[in-house]
């Protein structure tokens, strides 16, 4: 079953505008992570926040959570045509047996420039 | 370091044959986990092995899928009688201890099957 849901699936803006993409998920977690994925290639790590975490920072990306709203945010400041990617947040169930992490169906980010 | 290798990159089969994809972890990483990608679509969870412990086989879709990991490194995703349905990317991750931590994910096994 589905846990992360990203909004929007689709954004397009100009290279140098901020890209916001949001993640909401439906049951309590241990950590959140941002991943991003180009075009025929596996996914790559970005950010882990953790459940008690409410924003980290890596260079140009800042992710937020709000485990009240069960939801978190992805913004990629200063954007640049090679940000163009699919962008997905995956969630890490709280569970004691221990599960995979559960991915969203990703935002597809086109920075044109 | 070598990342997550996996092959064949492209596997073209005929519809009720038997395929078997390969996944070789980061050395050291003790869980190891199969995702299928479907075009456009997200990441389904398939299965996943930590350590020694039992597998969580939770999310194959059907008894046609299998997979096991011999000596706690490579593993193999074995689809029986493949459909038409089973056409997708298949990615393997893996990581590198108990405690959750980012997962590296390979390139994945584009499977088409006609």
């Amino acid at each position: 079953s589905q846990q992360g849901e990203e909004d929007p699936q689709a954004l397009s803006i100009q290279e140098g505008e901020n890209a916001t993409m949001n993640c909401s998920y439906k049951t309590s977690i241990n950590n959140l992570q941002w991943y991003r994925q180009n075009s025929g290639r596996g996914l790559v790590h970005l950010i882990l926040i953790r459940s008690n975490e409410r924003e980290k920072h890596s260079g140009r990306l800042r992710v937020t959570l709000d485990t009240s709203k069960k939801s978190s945010s992805l913004l990629i400041t200063a954007s640049r045509a090679a940000d163009t990617a699919s962008y997905f947040c995956a969630t890490d169930l709280n569970d004691q047996a221990g599960t995979a992490l559960i991915f969203g169906k990703g935002t597809t980010l086109s920075v044109s420039s | 370091g070598a990342g997550v290798s996996q092959s064949p990159s492209n596997k073209v089969t005929e519809k009720g044959k038997d395929v078997e994809l390969r996944c070789d972890p980061i050395s050291g990483h003790t869980a190891l986990y199969w995702y299928r990608q479907s075009l456009g679509q997200g990441l389904e969870f398939l299965i996943y092995f930590q350590g020694n412990s039992a597998p969580d086989k939770s999310g194959l879709p059907s008894d046609r899928f299998s997979a096991e990991r011999t000596g706690g490194s490579v593993s193999t995703l074995t689809i029986q009688r493949t459909q038409q349905e089973d056409s997708a990317v298949y990615l393997c991750a893996s990581s590198p201890r108990q405690v959750r931590s980012p997962l590296h994910f390979g390139n994945g096994t584009r499977l088409t099957v006609t």
